[in-house]
């Protein structure tokens, strides 16, 4: 069975210091790995997406790595602010072979970050 | 240029009552999904739809139907709502299906808020 696991569940960080959120998966095969920001009460935003060639990206102060080998991603983010309090949402996709181009999306439970002041 | 409008943004039912959440794209994509986010769970997957008078369903469509009678609108019906079906509901769309970066890979709406007493 397909699955998406994220660490830490939630997290505390005093504004200004850095943070890591990570997400293992089972997905196979893999498509492509995304890692969503969701704002309370919003939907989620995507923040970046990877292929399995890409080791990182980057998006501002925002910078997800994954190794396909291991099936590890991470977000990394630098110098947070009191805007980054949210939940991180790791999605993984796989082709579904159904014949009609579809992909299945597997999403992790995410992890809520908080930034302090 | 809106992207993916939900209404009603809240709502809250008795028992037994129906309702139909309505979910409008602007972007011309051909995939629309309903997902339901509960709290400890990823988001799961109710119906999708990969064009114009296409439905099928998804992880979890026990209680729920859908109709695409417009390419741009995916109705999401319950005919007799149960408490179990309180929950925040979101609805995707994308271009190909396949999660991809930009304008034609997943946007999502903001959500509707259900609760069923």
């Amino acid at each position: 069975k397909n699955q998406v696991e994220q660490s830490p569940q939630s997290l505390i960080i005093l504004e200004g210091k850095n943070c890591t959120l990570q997400c293992n998966y089972t997905v196979s095969p893999f498509s492509n790995l995304r890692w969503y920001k969701q704002d309370t009460g919003r939907g989620p935003v995507s923040l970046t997406i990877m292929t399995f060639s890409e080791n990182t990206k980057s998006n501002g102060r925002y910078t997800a790595t994954l190794d396909a080998d291991t099936k590890q991603s991470s977000l990394h983010i630098t110098a947070s602010q009191l805007s980054d309090s949210a939940s991180y949402i790791c999605v993984v996709s796989a082709p579904t072979y159904s014949g009609a181009g579809s992909y299945q999306l597997t999403f992790g439970k995410g992890t809520k970050l908080s930034v302090i002041p | 240029n809106a992207g993916v409008t939900q209404t009603p943004k809240f709502r809250v039912l008795k028992t037994g009552q129906s309702m139909t959440l309505l979910c409008a794209q602007d972007m011309n994509h051909e995939y629309m999904y309903w997902y339901r986010q509960d709290p400890g769970m990823g988001l799961r997957l109710i119906h999708y739809s990969v064009g114009e008078g296409t439905t099928a369903k998804g992880e979890v469509p026990d209680g729920y139907n859908v109709s695409r009678l417009k390419k741009q609108n995916f109705l999401l019906g319950l005919e007799s709502a149960a408490p179990s079906q309180t929950s925040v509901y979101f609805c995707a769309s994308s271009y190909t299906g396949e999660e991809v970066d930009g304008p034609y890979g997943y946007t999502f709406g903001s959500g509707t808020r259900l609760t069923v007493v």
